[in-house]
């Protein structure tokens, strides 16, 4: 079954700091690939998408993404933390069960933020 | 940028009771979703719908719940005899495509008591 691993499950860094979060998956052919981010009391929002083609991808917010396919990987990056960054991020792989692009989300990784 | 809307976005209810929770999806999007994330756990995939009926659901999607358009702008979904356990933030999501991004509601925190 398709799955979705976060290995981090709360992540500190310093403002200014760069960052990496974590997001392995598993599926066998190509897959759509996303990072939402939920801040407290928040929906999600997406921050970017891989769906082919380039496996650099960039987002908003500065975040960037790289899809890996020989590490089924597809990790979240951004060079200089902001302390608003401050939220937890999930990544999602739209599940091939079934049709209708339904998402299987990992855990999550909460991103604090100290000064 | 145009978004998806729920309300309420706080509902508590009695175990036993029925909710309704209410989503306005964006406009000219053609597939909705229900997601759910009990506390401390990840969003978890309930029931998709397109073209006025149910495309896929989980098994979390028993007969207790029921999704509906009952309109040209809501998506609603009922719990009917709610259970402690169905305490959670509910999300909408609605998308123009299957393979294109959900947009995601700011979710209804339901708690039963």
């Amino acid at each position: 079954a398709q799955s979705v691993t976060q290995p981090d499950i709360h992540i500190t860094v310093s403002e200014g700091a760069s960052l990496e979060l974590r997001c392995n998956y598993s599926y066998g052919a190509t897959p759509y690939l996303f990072w939402y981010v939920q801040s407290p009391g928040q929906g999600l929002q997406l921050l970017l998408k891989y769906f082919s083609g380039d496996t650099l991808v960039q987002g908003i917010k500065g975040f960037e993404a790289e899809f890996k396919r020989s590490q089924s990987s597809f990790n979240l990056r951004k060079p200089s933390v902001h302390w608003s960054d401050a939220a937890e991020y999930f990544c999602a792989v739209v599940s091939y069960g079934g049709s209708q692009g339904n998402l299987i989300f990992g855990k999550g990784t909460k991103l604090s933020v100290k000064p | 940028e145009p978004e998806v809307t729920q309300t309420p976005s706080h509902q508590v209810t009695q175990m036993g009771q029925e909710v309704i929770l209410r989503c306005v999806p964006i406009s000219n999007h053609l597939y909705f979703y229900w997601y759910r994330q009990i506390l401390g756990q990840k969003v978890e995939f309930l029931v998709s719908f397109y073209n006025n009926e149910i495309s896929e659901k989980s098994e979390i999607f028993d007969d207790q719940f029921s999704v509906e358009r009952p309109d040209g702008s809501n998506f609603t979904l009922k719990i009917r005899s709610t259970k402690l356990e169905d305490s959670a933030m509910y999300f909408c999501a609605s998308a123009d495509d299957t393979y294109q991004p959900q947009h995601f509601g700011d979710g209804t925190r339901l708690s039963i008591l």
